[in-house]
């Protein structure tokens, strides 16, 4: 089974800070990446996807995720956070699983930014 | 509109009671889900339906019981829940079901007395 690995469960920045969440999984085939972000009291929506092309995808609000097919990595990243950006970050794959295609969630990053 | 929406917002039952919950999108999607979140953990599968018809249960208990009325609309049933089952129970909607990015709804905040 496909499994989706967040090492940041809890990050706290000053504004301006720069921003890097790490996620790793597990499939070795071809998969579909996604960062979901969670703001207080809001509910799930997209900040960028990987389908194919170009590894390095750029997101709204800034964000921005580097596809490493040989790490088996989906980073997000960010320059400079603002307090806006509190929030909890869940990294998700779509992959093969058990004969049919799975979203699997990370378990997800709380980002705290200290204005 | 690009939007999902999911009633109500909140729900407080007993363990006899029967409810349910309700879940509607109108940007065409054929693809329908339900998923669970408990507090500080992602968000879990539970159920897939395509094209109206039930493509995926993830081994949820039988006093969970969805249903697709129509391509619009998405109901989840709620019988003899546990206390366990309190959580945020959210519907997520996407064009087909491979390699597409799902729409959340807001979620339904279910508390099981």
């Amino acid at each position: 089974a496909q499994s989706v690995s967040q090492h940041n469960h809890h990050v706290i920045l000053s504004e301006a800070a720069s921003l890097e969440l790490g996620c790793n999984y597990s499939y070795g085939g071809t998969v579909n990446l996604f960062w979901y972000v969670q703001y207080p009291g809001q509910h799930l929506q997209l900040l960028l996807k990987y389908f194919s092309g170009d590894p390095l995808v750029k997101g709204i609000k800034g964000f921005e995720a580097e596809f490493i097919k040989s790490k088996f990595s989906f980073n997000l990243r960010k320059p400079s956070v603002q307090w806006s950006d509190t929030a909890e970050y869940f990294c998700a794959v779509n992959a093969p699983s058990g004969g049919y295609q799975k979203v699997t969630f990370g378990i997800g990053t709380k980002l705290q930014v200290i204005p | 509109d690009t939007e999902v929406t999911q009633t109500p917002k909140h729900l407080v039952m007993g363990m006899t009671n029967k409810k349910s919950l309700k879940c509607e999108q109108h940007m065409g999607h054929r693809a329908m889900y339900w998923y669970k979140q408990k507090a500080k953990k992602p968000p879990e599968l539970m159920f897939v339906y395509s094209y109206e018809k039930l493509s995926i249960n993830e081994s949820v208990p039988s006093r969970f019981s969805p249903e697709c009325p129509n391509s619009s609309l998405l109901n989840l049933h709620l019988h003899a829940l546990q206390p366990e089952d309190s959580a945020l129970y959210l519907c997520a909607s996407s064009p087909g079901l491979s390699y597409n990015e799902q729409f959340f709804g807001p979620g339904t905040r279910l508390t099981v007395l």
